[in-house]
């Protein structure tokens, strides 16, 4: 059973549009959501990361949005730059166990 | 360059070969993970070591045979493996004494089994 749902799979953006990737839970247990960016022949590398206790977070261009009530979070990519072309993945964590991954987007943006 | 270090990058070998991945951390973590990941699939968990115990075994194979030598080393020793075990292998570390303690991967080991 998938813990984490992650959509779309695929996404393609014109440079300077907004990207946006979306991700839902059932298990009300966890309380840690992050999301990992990952470029071909590399490993995931930790992008950003939300709290249940908060709905927004901002870090430069990349914002999570957070629905409790839905267990409904989501990352969005403001004026999106080819060099963010890469495999993102959501991830949720009930703290002290194990780490369940959404099945990843690949994103292009296009010049 | 990630703080988790992985050798080697590729690794070619045999179904009769036995080798050897090797992981190094120097952050303190104390918790460490060897994830399985296929083409444009998410990373799959194999093992956790918490303080070089092993907490967590998903369901692993024999061929796979974890070790956690100390608090910085995570080896994974390969034996009689398969075409389908191809695959890039990541190492990760957290730090379990932090709440809310992300995961940091290094950059893998493509294997490929012939």
């Amino acid at each position: 059973q998938q813990q984490v749902k992650q959509s779309p799979q695929s996404l393609i953006v014109q440079k300077g549009g907004i990207s946006i990737i979306n991700c839902a839970y059932e298990n009300t247990a966890f309380d840690y959501f992050p999301w990992y960016q990952q470029f071909p022949g590399k490993g995931p590398a930790l992008l950003i990361a939300i709290r249940p206790d908060v709905s927004e977070k901002k870090e430069g261009r990349f914002t999570i949005s957070f629905n409790k009530s839905a267990k409904q979070f989501s990352l969005h990519i403001m004026d999106s730059q080819p060099g963010d072309s890469a495999t993102y993945f959501c991830a949720a964590q009930v703290t002290g166990n194990q780490f369940y991954f959404g099945t990843g987007t690949s994103l292009t943006v296009i010049p | 360059d990630t703080e988790v270090t992985q050798t080697p990058k590729h690794l070619v070998m045999g179904m009769t070969n036995k080798k050897s991945l090797k992981c190094e951390q120097h952050m303190g973590h104390r918790a460490m993970y060897w994830y399985k990941q296929k083409a444009k699939k998410p990373p799959e968990l194999m093992f956790v070591y918490s303080y070089e115990k092993l907490s967590i075994n998903e369901s692993v194979p024999s061929r796979f045979s974890p070790e956690c030598p100390n608090s910085s080393l995570l080896n994974l020793h390969l034996h009689a493996l398969q075409p389908e075990d191809s695959a890039l292998y990541l190492c990760a570390s957290s730090n379990d004494r932090v709440y809310n303690s992300p995961l940091h991967f290094g950059n893998g080991t493509r294997l490929t089994v012939t």
